[in-house]
């Protein structure tokens, strides 16, 4: 089993949609929650972060975090063409400092 | 503010021929780090240096080799390239170990 584990995709979302993420983790204890975007032959940008269970909201995104269930998603409202690209969810486990980065989802919008 | 640099871009190697991949962050960060990128694969951590002086090993550090120069520049170096290093290389810094990791543009290495 993966530690991070994301469906690769592609999710197809029509423009103006919500788009839904998903990533599950396999380390109880992990802390910190990452969700990066990267557009094909760029470098990861950061969205978002997120600690604590629940959601959290910035813009047009919203983390949601599920601790019990091991699971942390990324909704993103009002789906646009700009926001076709692969979403890399990182995971900092209990033990040490290092991120766990999962497969990605490739995310593709629609006009 | 350039954030972080990575040079080269681009570099075609033959099998067995070393190189050293260069990254500068001007963040003043503590913690930098070299991943790998293969398709399917996200993000897979070769080395890291959790502050100036130190270096630790990563996920997959088999056939790399770091140097962390001085707290601004971290060098990854193949000594012997193999068609299996094909990959795409990022760098990334981080304030300190807890926090948000900020990533270089990456460099393509093609090994034949």
């Amino acid at each position: 089993q993966k530690e991070v584990e994301q469906n690769s995709g592609p999710l197809s979302v029509p423009e103006g949609a919500i788009a839904s993420l998903n990533c599950t983790y396999s380390d109880r204890g992990s802390q910190s929650f990452f969700w990066y975007r990267q557009y094909s032959g760029k470098s990861p940008e950061l969205i978002m972060f997120i600690y604590s269970n629940g959601d959290k909201e910035d813009g047009r995104f919203t983390a949601q975090l599920n601790k019990a269930s091991q699971y942390v998603s990324l909704l993103i409202r009002d789906s646009q063409p700009s926001d076709s690209a692969t979403y890399l969810c990182a995971v900092r486990p209990a033990a040490g400092n290092k991120l766990t980065f999962g497969g990605g989802t490739r995310v593709l919008v629609k006009p | 503010n350039a954030g972080v640099t990575q040079t080269p871009k681009f570099q075609v190697l033959k099998t067995g021929q070393s190189m050293t991949l260069q990254c500068a962050q001007d963040m003043n960060h503590n913690s930098m780090y070299w991943y790998r990128q293969d398709p399917g694969m996200g993000l897979r951590l070769i080395y890291y240096s959790a502050s100036e002086g130190t270096t630790d090993k990563g996920e997959v550090p088999n056939g790399y080799n770091v140097s962390r120069l001085n707290k601004r520049e971290f060098s990854l170096r193949l000594e012997s390239a193999a068609p299996s290093q094909t990959s795409v290389y990022f760098c990334a810094s981080s304030s300190g170990q807890q926090e948000t990791q900020y990533f270089g543009p990456g460099t393509r290495l093609l090994v034949l």
